[in-house]
């Protein structure tokens, strides 16, 4: 079983709908839990960083974190062109620092 | 707003030369991280370092990889003796303590010949 699962998509939505991305995960010693945007030849922006469970809001964007079923997502409300890019969860624990990322999920949103 | 920055932003090296890639962490950040991302694969995390020692480190990064803190501000990752398959984006990465949120440089993409 891969320590962290994304669907790598493609992703294909309208302007305005309300995307959801998601990841899972089998490292029950995770507690740290990011979503990263990527556009093509830069490097990950963070974009939502959350501990433990719980949701966390920042905009358009929703972190969701359930510890329980070891599953994350990302919501996007009003889903703009300008958000389309890959979307990297990275996640982390225990006693290390390093980050554990998915393979992530590409997002086209079109006009 | 800060930003971690890398150069040089695409290096071209022949098999079996040295490569030194270099990084500017955010001024106030007490922890250093190199990734690297082969094409069409996972960001992949190669080694930490903090207090000017390295505190964690992966499996690829063996005996051909070594990091260095020469000065106040730069972070670089050498590698000895390229192999084909070190071709890939190398990412700096830095971030205020431990376990809090890491900023990701745009990245070098290494390419050996």
């Amino acid at each position: 079983q891969k320590e962290v699962e994304q669907d790598p998509g493609p992703l294909s939505v309208p302007e305005g709908a309300i995307v959801s991305l998601n990841c899972t995960y089998s490292n029950s010693a995770f507690q740290y839990f990011m979503w990263y945007r990527q556009y093509s030849r830069k490097g990950p922006e963070l974009l939502m960083y959350t501990y433990s469970s719980g949701n966390k809001e920042d905009g358009r964007f929703t972190a969701q974190v359930d510890k329980s079923s070891k599953y994350i997502s990302l919501f996007i409300r009003d889903s703009q062109p300008s958000d389309s890019a890959t979307y990297l969860c990275a996640m982390s624990g225990g006693s290390s620092y390093k980050l554990i990322f998915g393979s992530g999920t590409r997002l086209l949103v079109r006009p | 707003e800060p930003e971690v920055t890398q150069t040089p932003s695409h290096q071209v090296t022949q098999m079996g030369q040295e490569v030194i890639l270099r990084c500017v962490p955010i001024s106030n950040h007490l922890y250093f991280y190199w990734y690297r991302q082969i094409l069409g694969q996972k960001v992949e995390f190669l080694v930490s370092f903090y207090n000017n020692e390295i505190s964690e480190k992966s499996e690829i990064f063996d005996d051909q990889f070594s990091v260095e803190r020469p000065d106040g501000s730069n972070f670089t990752l050498k590698i000895r003796s390229t192999k084909l398959e070190d071709s890939a984006m190398y990412f700096c990465a830095s971030s205020p303590e431990g376990n809090q949120p890491q900023h990701f440089g745009d990245g070098t993409r290494l390419s050996i010949l």
